[in-house]
């Protein structure tokens, strides 16, 4: 069964810094481009960052480049976002997305709220 | 114009068809296609089809995907008291490199 799993997320100051984590199972996952997909309270759906099996292919959203890194760890089935100099427009569920023709499983969420 | 349009809402009567656009340009949906998602309230996004009408394993056929130039449409048809959820194309955009979700279109089943 494909399972994804994220954690890392919460409270974080204006200005301050989270790494969010998602870890997977079920498939060979350095098979597989992943990618990183927010969504605000109440709003829609929001692409964030992808990256590509070898890991050196990574493609970031105007709103979060020079910001956020994305990363993965191939041997730990493990996919990464570091999130850099976050604002309260960061504020939003962060989902980890496989691909595979789109975004054909996902995890369950991370909250990540931004305030003082 | 980036991104793609979705109307909000769309309402219809149970056992009715309710037929969903998504609106882009020939650098995505024209080009790429678009996939289709749900997401119901508390749940992650789960896909419907891609490449315009393939559904993944287990996705019903009554949702049924199509696209005519820059404008895909998904039809769900005898509509459930399930199928009230939103709904969210994407596709890539070649102009832009990055990957486009609509706004999203609240289905409602009354």
């Amino acid at each position: 069964e494909v399972q994804l799993v994220e954690s890392g997320g919460g409270l974080v100051q204006p200005g301050g810094s989270l790494r969010l984590s998602c870890a997977v199972s079920g498939f060979t996952f350095s098979s597989y481009c992943m990618h990183w997909v927010r969504q605000p309270p109440g709003k829609g759906l929001v692409w964030v960052s992808r990256i590509c099996s070898d890991g050196t292919t990574t493609t970031y959203a105007d709103s979060v480049k020079g910001r956020f890194t994305i990363s993965r760890d191939n041997a730990k089935n493990t996919l990464y976002l570091q999130m850099n100099s976050l604002t309260a427009e960061d504020t939003a569920v962060y989902y980890c997305a496989r691909e595979q023709m789109s975004f054909d499983y996902w995890g369950q969420g991370t909250l990540v709220t931004v305030s003082s | 114009q980036a991104g793609l349009t979705q109307p909000p809402s769309v309402s219809k009567g149970l056992r009715q068809t309710a037929t969903l656009t998504c609106t882009g340009n020939n650098n995505n949906v024209g080009n790429q296609g678009a996939a289709w998602l749900q997401q119901r309230q508390g749940h992650p996004p789960k896909l419907l089809s891609y490449k315009n009408n393939d559904r993944p394993s287990g996705i019903s056929e009554r949702f049924s995907a199509s696209r005519s130039g820059n404008t895909a449409s998904l039809t769900i048809s005898g509509l459930q008291p399930e199928d009230e959820a939103d709904y969210y194309c994407s596709a890539w955009d070649s102009s832009l490199s990055t990957w486009l979700f609509g706004g999203g279109t609240k289905l409602t089943v009354l």
